[in-house]
C-alpha cells in the first residue's frame, strides 16, 4: 500500500497570510493526487485533482503543485472560511490512501 | 444538483452485521464508480471499498477485506455496504462518495455521512 504522510500535522496562520501544506507519498504517484478540505461535523470537500487542477467553483487561491513523490497545497490570502482541516489523497493505485491530516488554525 | 443520502448506521454489538444504503440523485448514477470511506472519531480518512459502474471490478481496503461487501443497485441509484463481524475498531463515520474516474480518479461528492457505533 502506499503511504502518505502530511506535514505539519497542525499550523497556526492569521487572515491574509499564505501557508503550505506538504504531503509525501511512499513512492512514485505521479501526478495522481487529490486534495480534500474538511470542517468540523461536515463531510470533506473536493478541492484539487492531478495535483493541480483546481475543481470548479473553488477559489483560486488554493493551488498545489508536485509530481512524483512530493506534492504541496497552497493557500494565499487566507480567509476565515479556509480554517478546516486539509487531506491529501492517492489515486494511483488501490487500496487509495489518504495523508493523516493537516488541521489549519487561526492565529 | 449531487446528492448522496446515507442511511442504516447505527449501534452494534462487536460481532454483529449492518447494512448501509446510499442513494444518490443528481448525476447518472449507472456511468460512475462509487466508494464508501469512513473516519473515525477524531481522526482521518480511511477509504474502504469501491465498485465499477455495472458492480464487475469491486475493490476493499485491507481492514475490511472478507468482513465487507460493497453492492450497487443501478435501477435504485443506490450503492451499500454490508458490514459483518464488526469490531470496535470499524466504529466511525461512513461516508457514501462519487468515485469519478477520468483519466485520473476522486472523490468529488460525498454524502453527510452516517455514524456506526460498535460497542457492547
Amino acid at each position: 500500500d502506499i503511504q502518505m504522510t502530511q506535514s505539519p500535522s497542525s499550523l497556526s496562520a492569521s487572515i491574509g497570510d499564505r501557508v503550505t501544506i506538504t504531503c509525501r507519498a511512499s513512492q512514485s504517484i505521479g501526478m495522481y493526487l487529490n486534495w480534500y478540505q474538511q470542517k468540523p461535523g461536515k463531510a470533506p470537500k473536493f478541492l484539487i485533482y492531478s495535483a493541480s487542477s483546481l475543481q470548479s467553483g473553488v477559489p483560486s487561491r488554493f493551488s498545489g503543485s508536485g509530481s512524483g513523490t512530493d506534492f504541496t497545497l497552497t493557500i494565499s490570502n487566507l480567509q476565515p472560511e479556509d480554517f478546516a482541516t486539509y487531506f491529501c489523497q492517492q489515486s494511483y493505485s488501490v487500496p487509495k490512501t489518504f495523508g493523516q491530516g493537516t488541521k489549519l488554525e487561526i492565529k | 444538483e449531487v446528492e448522496l443520502v446515507e442511511s442504516g448506521g447505527g449501534l452494534v454489538q462487536p460481532g454483529g452485521s449492518l447494512s448501509l444504503s446510499c442513494a444518490a440523485s443528481g448525476f447518472s448514477f449507472s456511468t460512475y464508480w462509487m466508494s464508501w470511506v469512513r473516519q473515525a472519531p477524531g481522526k482521518g480518512l480511511e477509504w474502504v471499498a469501491n465498485i465499477k459502474e455495472d458492480g464487475s471490478e469491486i475493490h476493499y481496503g485491507d481492514s475490511v477485506k472478507g468482513r465487507f461487501t460493497i453492492s450497487r443497485d443501478n435501477a435504485k441509484k443506490s450503492v451499500y455496504l454490508q458490514m459483518n463481524s464488526l469490531r470496535a475498531e470499524d466504529t466511525a463515520v461512513y461516508y457514501c462518495a462519487k468515485d469519478t474516474y477520468s483519466g485520473t480518479s476522486f472523490f468529488d461528492y460525498w454524502g453527510h455521512g452516517i455514524l456506526v457505533t460498535v460497542s457492547s
